[in-house]
């Protein structure tokens, strides 16, 4: 399988800080990024997803892509206690996604 | 965007039987995925089931132990045969729209 590989973490930030995710990728022939995020027990939901380098903004979501870099990060500003979940970095190439092995954050209020 | 159903949502089994699990999508998709996902761990891709076809499955996977059947665009089964305690993961089905996976509920197997 392609490899798509994360910090693992556990991260944890205080409420209201900035959380920085982080993904590198090793096929250059990916074109799509996602970040997903799971909370436990749940399925995976889509966050945000990228193709262009550079930023891409959603509320208090940031997503960054440097292809040069083969390179993906997912900013969250002002963290919530509710934003507690596991994230996945993915991959598409065609119709398969590939996954990262998820970073655990925990926002503490 | 597209709804999955899948079902049973868990499950406890006992070592050597085994379980089938469905997923109903509400539009028809030409592939659908089924991934393992033990604790802790991220998605493995156990195989992509084609209508009209066999499923296509990734290394480490045989059918013999996860056979797959698609008999139509809107609708896949999984199963997991002669279980043991290492079986015991959440799996889930999933689809592809223009921009993102979509993913059933997930079904949580414990084997005993």
């Amino acid at each position: 399988q392609k490899e798509v590989e994360q910090n693992s973490g556990p991260l944890s930030v205080p409420e209201g800080a900035i959380a920085s995710l982080n993904c590198t990728y090793s096929d250059r022939g990916s074109q799509s990024f996602f970040w997903y995020r799971q909370y436990s027990g749940k399925s995976p939901e889509l966050i945000m997803f990228i193709y262009s380098n550079g930023d891409k903004e959603d509320g208090r979501f940031t997503a960054q892509l440097n292809k040069a870099s083969q390179y993906v990060s997912l900013l969250i500003r002002d963290s919530q206690p509710s934003d507690s979940a596991t994230y996945l970095c993915a991959t598409a190439l065609g119709n398969q996604f590939y996954f990262g092995t998820g970073t655990s954050l925990t926002v503490i209020p | 965007s597209a709804v999955i159903s899948q079902k049973p949502s868990r499950d406890i089994c006992q070592r050597g039987t085994s379980l089938t699990i469905q997923c109903q999508v509400d539009s028809q998709v030409t592939m659908m995925f089924w991934y393992r996902q033990q604790p802790g761990q991220s998605l493995t891709l156990i195989a992509t089931a084609n209508q009209g076809s066999e499923a296509t499955y990734e290394s480490g996977f045989v059918i013999d132990k996860f056979p797959i059947s698609r008999p139509n665009l809107t609708f896949s089964t999984l199963t997991v045969s002669n279980m043991s305690p290492e079986d015991s993961s959440i799996y889930l089905c999933s689809v592809v729209g223009q921009y993102e996976a979509f993913f059933g509920q997930g079904t949580r197997l414990t084997v005993v």
